[in-house]
């Protein structure tokens, strides 16, 4: 089944400790891209990705790291969590990155920081 | 950064026709027009897309005018499992999906 998979689903950790959602798509989209979601504040980018090794910063991506080694995975890396980064993430991929290209999501993680 | 504009929300009574509409402003010559609909707890799923003029499939149909500077969603016959939050998000590379429309369909 085409689908884009996110772990964890739910995660509850402490300010400090470095944390990586992982994400990974099985359907050989170039593209890849991560968001969160907050109540108020909609759905905001936070990076993205236009193939393996090419990254970049979307609306909302101080505190956060990304990397892309392989076109299937690209994992979320928190390096020093803080409790604003509380919040609902969301990986998504789609063939390409240019108009006209629809994007898949996955399932969501959702994370608090105390 | 091209971004849209949607009202916050709108409520509407099973069997009715709903309407939701996008402004475009900065919209860009080879961008195409694409609409998402996000159900609590679970991640936003492609409804509809289009260039330009009318386009229907099975769930909605998606007015576009001739300047592209707006488009209106349109779902026909509104049941309570089509509650949920809809995006016009501007195309390309950067994907902006603001707040979306809260769409309540009433008994």
């Amino acid at each position: 089944e085409a689908q884009v998979t996110q772990n964890p689903r739910y995660l509850i950790t402490v300010t400090g400790k470095k944390l990586t959602v992982t994400c990974s798509q099985n359907m050989n989209h170039e593209y890849m891209s991560w968001y969160r979601q907050d109540p108020g504040l909609g759905l905001r980018q936070i990076y993205y990705s236009m193939n393996v090794e090419v990254t970049d910063k979307g609306d909302v991506p101080e505190g956060y790291k990304v990397s892309r080694k392989e076109k299937r995975n690209f994992p979320l890396i928190l390096e020093s969590p803080s409790p604003n980064q509380t919040s609902l993430y969301f990986c998504a991929s789609s063939p390409t990155g240019t108009s006209g290209s629809e994007q898949f999501f996955g399932p969501g993680t959702r994370l608090t920081v105390l | 950064l091209a971004k849209t504009t949607q009202p916050i929300s709108m409520d509407s009574y099973e069997g009715q026709e709903v309407n939701i509409t996008c402004s475009h402003n900065n919209i860009a010559t080879n961008d195409y027009i694409t609409w998402y609909q996000q159900f609590p707890s679970q991640g936003p799923r492609f409804i509809i897309q289009g260039y330009k003029t009318k386009v229907t499939n099975e769930v909605a149909s998606l007015f576009i005018p001739a300047d592209r500077k707006s488009s209106t969603l349109s779902l026909p016959r509104v049941s309570l499992s089509d509650t949920a939050v809809y995006y016009c998000p501007p195309d390309g590379n950067q994907f902006y999906f603001g707040t979306g429309t809260s769409l309540t369909v009433i008994p």
